[in-house]
């Protein structure tokens, strides 16, 4: 079992409709977790990270994370084609060494005008 | 400055050659990573560094060298590579501290893409 799982996709979502992405994780430890945006052939960029049990937003985004599922989502909001990229879910087991973050293998979304 | 700079952007290096990679910050970071990430995978950590210390390793072999001479800079000495360790090199920083929202947040460079002939 992979330690953070992600549906690779392509997720397509007409503009304007909400993306809706899953992932989940095995560590039971986890105790942060984070959202990174990818564009094709660029390094990954943060988007949102949420920590508590429940829903966190943040403009067009929203964090979902279930610690009990061990289940964490990211909804957005009225899509655009600028959205599309690959979403990389990470999970974050802080040791006293520093954060280990662990990628999922990432969900592809296409937004279509 | 909230930037993390990887030189070069592009290396390609024969099985035989040495080179480095270089990553710099200027926002204070006392934490910096190596991550190597493949076509289409998903990042892997290799190196941590925390304080200028080897705080992290994950089982890298050792013709992946790391070095972080400075609070600023982190370097990944490459020697006898394999075509296989062609990959996109990414270097990020993030600042320790108490306050979780700062601490774990990561800034990536923009990456070191390599080919190994």
């Amino acid at each position: 079992q992979k330690e953070v799982e992600q549906n690779s996709g392509p997720l397509s979502v007409p503009e304007g409709a909400i993306a809706s992405l899953n992932c989940t994780y095995s560590d039971r430890g986890s105790q942060s977790f984070f959202w990174y945006r990818q564009y094709s052939g660029k390094s990954p960029e943060l988007i949102m990270f949420i920590y508590s049990n429940g829903d966190k937003e943040d403009g067009r985004f929203t964090a979902q994370l279930n610690k009990a599922s061990q289940y964490v989502s990211l909804l957005i909001r009225d899509s655009q084609p600028s959205d599309s990229a690959t979403y990389l879910c990470a999970v974050n087991r802080v040791k006293a060494a520093g954060n280990k973050l662990t990628f999922g293998g990432g969900t592809r979304v296409l937004v279509k005008p | 400055d909230t930037e993390v700079t990887q030189t070069p952007k592009h290396l390609v290096m024969g099985m035989t050659n040495k080179k480095s990679l270089k990553c710099e910050q200027h926002m204070g970071h006392r934490a910096m990573y190596w991550y190597k990430q493949k076509a289409k995978k998903p990042p892997e950590l290799m190196f941590v560094y925390s304080y200028e210390k080897l705080s992290i390793n994950e089982s890298v072999p050792s013709r992946f060298s790391p070095e972080c001479p400075n609070s600023s800079l982190l370097n990944l000495h490459l020697h006898a590579l394999q075509p296989e360790d062609s990959a996109l090199y990414l270097c990020a920083s993030s600042q320790p501290g108490r306050e979780r929202a700062t601490n774990e947040k990561l800034f990536f460079g923009s990456g070191t893409q390599l080919s190994v002939l």
